[in-house]
C-alpha cells in the first residue's frame, strides 16, 4: 500500500533553532500534501496545504513566516519551523493523496515528528 | 463551519465486548467521512471511508455507518481485544475545499 515517510521521527533542540520536517511519498506521487500540529490530548488541526509547485495555502492563525513550506516535487514536501521556540513543541504530522487515485481515497499519513523545544 | 463532536472521549470495556464509537458533524455537505486509529505518541492509521453517497463500510471486526442527513457516524468492533486500545479519530472532509476536518477522538481502552 502507499507510504508515507516522515523524517525525522523525534526532535530535541534549543530554542532558536531551526528545524526541517520531510515528509516523503515512497511509492505515489503526490500534487498536493498536508501539514498538521496535535497539542497532547488534542486533536488534529490543519496548518498548511502544500502544493506541488507552488505556493503553500495556510490556516488562518498559522504563520507563514515562522512555518515554511517547500513541496519542489511530487513526492517531498519540507516543513521548517523557523527559529523554534517551546511554544512551538508539538506532534507534527504530515498527509499526502495519491493523485492518481482521485479525491475519493484516503489521505496516506506519515507517523508524525515530536518535536521538543528547549 | 463544520465541526465534528466524538463521543465517548474514553471508553474502557473487557476484552471480548462488542462496542460502538460515535461521531457527529455540524454540515451535512460532505465528501466522504474516515475513521483513524492512532497509537500512543504515533501516526494515523486509516480504518474505513465511507463516500458521502454510502451508508457503510465493513473491514474484519471493523463496521461504520454514516447517515449524511443527521450528521452521524458510528464505528462498530465487534469482539474487542487488548490490541484495540487506541484512540480512534473521525474526520470529515468538506465537498468544497477537500480538507480534513477532524474529531477530538475517543481513547479506547481494552481491559484483558
Amino acid at each position: 500500500g502507499a507510504v508515507v515517510s516522515q523524517h525525522p521521527s523525534w526532535v530535541i533542540c534549543k530554542s532558536g533553532t531551526s528545524v526541517k520536517i520531510e515528509c516523503r511519498s515512497l511509492d505515489f506521487q503526490a500534487t498536493t500534501m498536508f501539514w498538521y500540529r496535535q497539542f497532547p490530548k488534542q486533536s488534529l488541526m490543519l496548518m498548511a496545504t502544500s502544493n506541488e509547485g507552488s505556493k503553500a495555502t495556510y490556516e488562518q492563525g498559522v504563520e507563514k513566516d515562522k512555518f515554511l513550506i517547500n513541496h519542489a516535487s511530487l513526492t517531498l514536501s519540507t516543513l521548517t519551523v523557523t527559529s523554534a521556540h517551546p511554544e512551538d513543541s508539538s506532534f507534527y504530522i504530515c498527509s499526502a493523496r495519491d493523485r492518481g487515485t482521485g479525491l475519493n481515497q484516503p489521505q496516506h499519513f506519515g507517523d508524525g515528528t515530536r518535536l521538543s523545544i528547549l | 463551519k463544520q465541526e465534528v463532536t466524538q463521543i465517548p472521549a474514553a471508553l474502557s470495556v473487557p476484552e471480548g465486548e462488542n462496542l460502538v464509537l460515535n461521531c457527529s458533524f455540524t454540515d451535512s455537505a460532505i465528501y466522504n467521512l474516515q475513521w483513524f486509529r492512532q497509537d500512543p505518541g504515533k501516526g494515523l492509521t486509516s480504518l474505513l471511508l465511507i463516500q458521502s453517497s454510502q451508508r457503510e463500510q465493513t473491514s474484519g471486526r471493523l463496521n461504520a455507518s454514516l447517515d449524511k442527513s443527521s450528521g452521524r457516524s458510528t464505528l462498530y468492533i465487534a469482539a474487542s481485544q487488548p490490541g484495540d486500545s487506541a484512540t480512534y479519530l473521525c474526520a470529515v472532509e468538506n465537498d468544497s475545499n477537500y480538507q480534513l476536518i477532524w474529531g477530538a477522538g475517543t481513547k479506547l481502552i481494552i481491559k484483558p
